[in-house]
């Protein structure tokens, strides 16, 4: 079975504080692609990483960073110092083999950031 | 760079109507496909396409029909709109199926009644 669990349904941070988003994943697979989406109050699905099961170096872009570790099927997501334009509902999805390379999203994490 | 085209953003139907949700993309994608998003469940599949002439089910495709007759075009018809398809319907499209990232249209905000 494919499929990505997002535990937190709603985060809430004051900003400059740190978070962690956690994103866990089941797959049969052996090559397979992990993603994280943002979608702002606006609505949009704004891309943010992709990373594949054989690259597990932690990725870092800004304030945003990825951790992915293939032993606890978990792909995480922070972001430091976090900002109000943080806040969003936060995506994780896992490509899926078994339905023509479609994504299989979790069912998101929404971060609250306040000042 | 217009990327991919949903119209309309907003439509109200009754229960019954039938109608069509447009999408198009001008990045000749091979692949394409159709999410709908509703509170708590994330997105889900509703058909995709791998390429003109070849579509397939997903998750939850009851109720619905897609056709690709053109690599820039997949619409979605709701054949008999019932309230359960009140939702929020993205279409998404990918250069190839290798990667797998989506480009998704802004979405369609579908409301029945």
């Amino acid at each position: 079975a494919q499929k990505v669990t997002q535990a937190q349904t709603e985060i809430s941070v004051v900003e400059k504080e740190d978070v962690t988003l956690d994103c866990v994943y089941e797959t049969r697979d052996t090559t397979y692609y992990l993603f994280w989406y943002k979608q702002p109050p606006s609505g949009e699905l704004v891309f943010l990483i992709r990373r594949n099961s054989f690259d597990e170096q932690n990725e870092i872009s800004g304030r945003y960073s990825w951790n992915f570790q293939k032993s606890t099927s978990s792909f995480n997501f922070t972001i430091t110092a976090s900002q109000v334009v943080d806040s969003a509902v936060y995506f994780c999805a896992l490509r899926n083999s078994n339905s023509g390379y479609a994504l299989n999203f979790g069912k998101g994490t929404s971060l609250l950031v306040t000042p | 760079n217009a990327g991919v085209t949903q119209t309309p953003k907003f439509q109200v139907l009754k229960t019954g109507q039938s109608m069509t949700l447009q999408c198009a993309q001008d990045m000749n994608h091979e692949y394409m496909s159709w999410y709908r998003q509703d509170p708590g469940m994330g997105l889900r599949l509703i058909h995709y396409s791998v390429g003109a002439g070849i579509t397939d089910q997903g998750e939850v495709p009851n109720g619905y029909n897609v056709s690709r007759s053109t690599t820039e075009d997949f619409p979605l018809r709701l054949l008999s709109a019932a309230p359960s398809q009140t939702s929020v319907y993205f279409c998404a499209s990918s250069p190839n199926r290798g990667t797998g990232e989506l480009f998704f249209g802004e979405g369609s905000r579908l409301t029945v009644l």
